[in-house]
């Protein structure tokens, strides 16, 4: 089965710039979109990128989605870092059959 | 504005099924592309998708889950259901519905606010 895999966990200083990867383990990820989530402790999840690199309406541009084929991995990238970006974030992505999540990466902003 | 809420018990013994309810508004589960989708979180890991619901009433379930689950739509109360059988204790969690935003692809926005079901006897 389809599965996404990213890094446990990352950290950088406010004001820096982070990426969290997720990489697809079979096929190739650019076939189907790529979201990215946003969860913070107690709450939902809440859709920063969608369709690999589009940003909902209230999502700051300091966050941005990319794919890169030759590595089979989606990116997403947060510049300009600020304490409230510390959370968990999750990829997803889908086949004709099912949905996929990555195994999420818990940012901290310190 | 989509809203959706989840509901049901939330506490389970082993071996017992399990019957969840989202109920939504803001959408209509007959439009052509809208779906409602169950992911479910265990405390402290990761976000696991189960099961998915067409407007169509096309079906998609987890593979490693799929004999167990089974995911209805009622159309008319807005409402879809999620039963699991032969709970377990590892199937505590957090479970969430969510909006299956009707464009190209399955992806969700918005999600529930979650509902926690503990497993135990």
């Amino acid at each position: 089965n389809f599965m996404l895999t990213q890094p446990h966990s990352v950290s950088e200083s406010p004001g820096k710039t982070v990426t969290i990867s997720c990489t697809g383990s079979s096929g190739s990820i650019a076939s189907n979109y790529v979201q990215w989530y946003q969860q913070r402790p107690g709450s939902a999840p809440t859709t920063v990128i969608y369709e690999d690199n589009q940003r909902p309406s209230g999502v700051p541009d300091r966050f941005s989605g990319s794919i890169d084929s030759s590595s089979n991995s989606a990116s997403l990238t947060i510049s300009g870092l600020k304490t409230e970006d510390e959370a968990d974030y999750y990829c997803q992505s889908y086949d004709s059959t099912y949905v996929v999540f990555g195994g999420g990466t818990k940012l901290t902003v310190l | 504005q989509i809203t959706l809420k989840e509901s049901g018990p939330t506490l389970v013994k082993p071996t017992q099924t399990l019957t969840l309810t989202c109920t939504f508004s803001g959408f209509s589960l007959s439009t052509s592309g809208v779906g409602v989708g169950w992911i479910r979180q265990p405390p402290g890991k990761a976000l696991e998708w189960l099961a998915l619901i067409y407007w169509n009433d096309d079906k998609r379930y987890s593979p490693s889950l799929k004999s167990r689950l089974t995911i209805t739509k009622d159309t008319s109360k807005n409402q879809v259901v999620l039963t699991m059988t032969n709970m377990d204790p590892v199937d505590t969690a957090t479970y969430y519905c969510a909006h299956r935003v009707a464009v190209a692809g399955d992806w969700f926005d918005p999600w529930g606010q979650g509902t926690l079901v503990t497993v135990s006897s």
